[in-house]
């Protein structure tokens, strides 16, 4: 089956610092990617859906300039969490779905990324 | 507002007893429901979904999961389950106004021998 990597599985970092997640489809292309996040023992909340080529759409209440987007191909997207502070601490959970596909696709999640920002 | 509602966060059993996960979602003229899975240090797989057509949806694993319109609901469920079942599980609903995926906040399923 389709398979999506993330990149680093785990980062710790201190505050004030940045950190890139990458977000990988391995064997198949992917227009559309999906950032979610995850706190402990609660759903995965939806940041950002990017698009290849374009800029993403941040869901309400997320910071943009906080959350950096970028998906500049098919394969790849990356979020970048910007000075982070404790507060970002969570689970990144990333998700793809293949070109030409609708809502009712399957999205293929990758494996998450904790980040600790101490 | 569109939303997923997921009653039981842990539920136990034991090993080869029945079990069903609830969810039920807000209403709407028309949706797709998921169930998707989280084994520990995973990442989310897809165990079923329903789209249109049967309200009986089967999907991997043994699972199997009933759309009910007039209720509003899409319970999980599996006749025996095993020690492996031991996951967070999460129902999920996607209206057709929108392209995303709305989760529920999960259940955990813990199988005792």
């Amino acid at each position: 089956g389709a398979v999506v990597s993330q990149h680093p599985s785990w980062v710790i970092c201190k505050s004030g610092t940045s950190v890139k997640i990458e977000c990988r489809s391995l064997d198949f292309q992917a227009t559309t990617m999906f950032w979610y996040r995850q706190f402990p023992k609660q759903s995965l909340m939806l940041m950002a859906t990017s698009n290849e080529g374009s800029k993403a759409t941040y869901e309400q209440g997320v910071e943009k300039d906080k959350f950096l987007i970028n998906h500049a191909s098919l394969t790849l997207s990356t979020l970048t969490v910007t000075s982070a502070h404790p507060e970002d601490s969570s689970f990144y959970i990333c998700s793809a779905r293949a070109p030409g596909t609708g809502v009712t696709d399957t999205q293929y999640f990758g494996p998450g990324t904790r980040l600790t920002v101490l | 507002a569109q939303s997923v509602t997921q009653l039981d966060s842990q539920v136990p059993v034991f090993e080869e007893a029945p079990v069903e996960l609830r969810c039920n979602y807000s209403s709407s003229v028309s949706v797709y429901l998921f169930w998707y899975v989280q084994y520990p240090n995973q990442g989310l797989q897809l165990l079923l979904k329903y789209l249109s057509g049967s309200t009986l949806v089967k999907g991997i694993n043994g699972f199997e999961a009933e759309f009910n319109k007039s209720q509003t609901s899409f319970h999980l469920r599996k006749p025996s389950v095993h020690i492996s079942d031991t996951a967070e599980y999460f129902c999920a609903v996607s209206y057709s106004s929108a392209s995303k995926i709305i989760f529920g906040s999960g259940t955990r399923l813990s199988i005792r021998p």
